[in-house]
């Protein structure tokens, strides 16, 4: 069975400083991989994805992922975080071998931004 | 930009009641899923549907949960005798297969 580990519960950041969200994942072959942000009180926001190729992908709001399938690891970084970057932000993998595959989640992140 | 629709927003219901949580996907979208997402906990994968009816359920799914797509454009999940547990937050998702899903906002659920 797949699953999603995200070793950080609680991260604190400086505007302005850099940020890496870590997330690991067991999964049998090269899953597909995501990132979801959730902003209090609202729902799961798509940051980005990765389906194959460049293991570097790009999203929204200058985020970006590293897919390293050595590691078995799809870490989320962004170089310079602002106030409204505070969230959760949970990694999710799909299986890519059928189709209407479930999402699994983990744990989730939550990010907090110091001014 | 199409989006996913919840309603209602937030449901209070008492321990026992039916309650009816709906959903209109994404229209070009024919795969459907719910989740919820227990007060501070992770997102949880309750079940996927395609073709009218279900392809994926996992083991909170159980008798209580139904969903059904009632016509062309609403996705419901119904639970039939509402417990204190059910307390979460639901959302909805659509997809067209595979790739990325496409999350509602979510409806709060509160059972008291």
């Amino acid at each position: 069975a797949q699953s999603v580990t995200q070793p950080d519960i609680h991260i604190t950041v400086s505007e302005g400083a850099s940020l890496e969200l870590r997330c690991n994942y067991s999964y049998g072959a090269t899953p597909y991989l995501f990132w979801y942000v959730q902003s209090p009180g609202q729902g799961l926001q798509l940051l980005l994805k990765y389906f194959s190729g460049d293991t570097l992908v790009q999203g929204i709001k200058g985020f970006e992922a590293e897919f390293k399938r050595s590691q078995s690891s799809f870490n989320l970084r962004k170089p310079s975080v602002h106030w409204s970057d505070a969230a959760e932000y949970f990694c999710a993998v799909g299986d890519p071998s059928g189709t209407a595959s479930k999402l699994t989640f983990g744990t989730g992140t939550r990010l907090q931004v110091t001014l | 930009e199409p989006e996913v629709t919840q309603t209602p927003s937030h449901q209070v219901t008492q321990m026992g009641q039916e309650v009816i949580l709906r959903c209109v996907p994404i229209s070009n979208h024919l795969y459907f899923y719910w989740y919820r997402q227990i007060l501070g906990q992770k997102v949880e994968f309750l079940v996927s549907f395609y073709n009218n009816e279900i392809s994926e359920k996992s083991e909170i799914f159980d008798d209580q949960f139904s969903v059904e797509r009632p016509d062309g454009s609403n996705f419901t999940l119904k639970i039939r005798s509402t417990k204190l547990e059910d307390s979460a937050m639901y959302f909805c998702a659509s997809n067209t297969g595979t790739y990325e899903q496409y999350f509602g906002p979510g409806t709060r659920l509160t059972v008291t």
